[in-house]
């Protein structure tokens, strides 16, 4: 089945305790993104990358990094996660930067 | 700079249409249409490229006036299933990649 699967789906932590959000799809997608959902600010994207190795900012990638090993893995990086960024999180993926997102399940993460 | 949605949220009853409409400062390259059911992951609906094309299936259609920055989403006699939140999303460069996504339109249709 075609898919995205980001891992965990909930996390509480605390604050400035290292965390990764990861993110997979098997769907031989060169494009993969982050985003961000906030009650009334909608989503927003943090980091996205066009192929391995080529990464680029979004709207909101301060705090955050990531990384693009392989085409199938784009983990999101809090390498010391804020209470600001307690939100749901989305990654996606697409074939072409201008296709069809195909969205994970989201993670639920909340920092302390 | 975020894309502009109205309205922020509108309730319908089964059969009416509505009309959500996507408002950029900046001139746009691309916008993509998504809806988001409640607890769920947003879902695809359309993308329209600039050049002023009308696009859609069925009872939802897009269109995306370049000129005035614009885009606007069209439910037509809408159903129990077009509950849920709307979202617009813009490009302003033809390089793609970043994608700006509006606050979002809950819409919410009534038996």
């Amino acid at each position: 089945e075609a898919q995205v699967t980001q891992n965990p789906r909930y996390l509480i932590t605390v604050t400035g305790k290292k965390l990764t959000v990861t993110c997979s799809q098997n769907m031989n997608h060169e494009y993969m993104s982050w985003y961000r959902q906030d009650p009334g600010l909608g989503l927003r994207q943090i980091y996205y990358s066009m192929n391995v190795e080529v990464t680029d900012k979004g709207d909101v990638p301060e705090g955050y990094k990531v990384s693009r090993k392989e085409k199938r893995n784009f983990p999101l990086i809090l390498e010391s996660p804020s209470p600001n960024q307690t939100s749901l999180y989305f990654c996606a993926s697409s074939t072409l930067p201008r296709g069809e997102l195909f969205f994970g399940e989201g993670s639920r993460l909340t920092v302390l | 700079q975020q894309p502009v949605q109205s309205p922020q949220a509108v309730i319908l009853r089964e059969g009416e249409d509505a009309v959500i409409n996507c408002s950029s400062s900046k001139a746009l390259y691309s916008v993509h249409w998504y809806r988001q059911k409640h607890g769920e992951a947003p879902v695809f609906l359309m993308i329209l490229l600039k050049g002023g094309e009308q696009k859609g299936h069925e009872k939802i259609s897009a269109s995306f006036n370049e000129k005035k920055q614009q885009s606007s989403l069209y439910l037509t006699a809408s159903q129990l299933s077009y509950s849920g939140t709307y979202f617009c999303g813009t490009e302003e460069s033809n390089q793609g990649g970043k994608l700006i996504f509006g606050q979002g339109t809950e819409l919410s249709v009534k038996p």
